[in-house]
């Protein structure tokens, strides 16, 4: 199965500025990369889809780019609300699987 | 559009139990359906996926005890949990796919499974 490995498991920020979350793969997914947004006590959020395409509703300041095995991220300018845990989730090959998550918390 | 689990609850080492998820709001029919669950404190973790034509996935820690299935005249899909362990005790959460595989775009709210004696 394919492994997806999130760094760093926490980033400590504060709001207003820029956050790089990174999703390796252990072999190579294109660009079938998933991301997800989950505040604490809630169901999971999805943020992006093929790398770099925002959901329905999802704000501009969340952008994601890569392919291969090398995914980025990144959230421009931190919003108070932005301070929770995300993950990544590859779509390539069955069985499907998560990332370890990243927690975006205040510094 | 909504999903809702149900079904959860306490079971012993070795037990069974059925999760149940009934979708509105959306062509149930043309959908893939996705179960995830999570332990407590812990990361996302894909368990099993049925698709449109009743093709079904699994990770390799459930293959063989869990069995997944629809119901699309119920707009319901299940989950059977056969033979559960310890480490089956998380949320399990039941989730809709995009079209063309673009992610779980609505999810439940979860469903409890603790599995102790």
């Amino acid at each position: 199965e394919i492994v997806l490995t999130q760094s760093p498991a926490t980033l400590s920020l504060s709001p207003g500025e820029r956050a790089t979350l990174s999703c390796r793969a252990s072999q190579s997914i294109s660009t079938y990369l998933v991301w997800y947004q989950q505040n604490p006590g809630q169901s999971p959020r999805l943020l992006m889809y093929d790398a770099s395409k925002r959901a329905t509703g999802i704000p501009d300041r969340f952008s994601g780019s890569g392919s291969g095995t090398d995914f980025t991220l990144t959230i421009s300018s931190l919003e108070p609300e932005d301070f929770v845990v995300y993950y990544c989730q590859q779509r390539a090959n069955w069985p499907l699987t998560f990332g370890g998550g990243t927690k975006v918390e205040i510094k | 559009v909504q999903v809702v689990a149900s079904g959860g609850g306490l079971v012993q080492p070795g037990g069974s139990l059925r999760l149940s998820c009934v979708a509105s709001g959306f062509t149930f029919s043309r959908y893939d359906m996705h179960w995830v669950r999570q332990a407590t404190g812990k990361g996302l973790e894909w368990v099993s996926a049925i698709g449109t034509a009743g093709d079904t996935y699994y990770s390799a820690s459930v293959k063989g005890r869990f069995t997944i299935s629809r119901e699309d005249a119920k707009n319901s899909f299940y989950l059977q949990m056969n033979s559960l362990r310890a480490g089956d005790t998380a949320v399990y959460y039941c989730a809709r796919d995009a079209y063309g595989g673009k992610g779980h775009d609505y999810w439940g709210q979860g469903a409890q499974v603790t599995v102790s004696s």
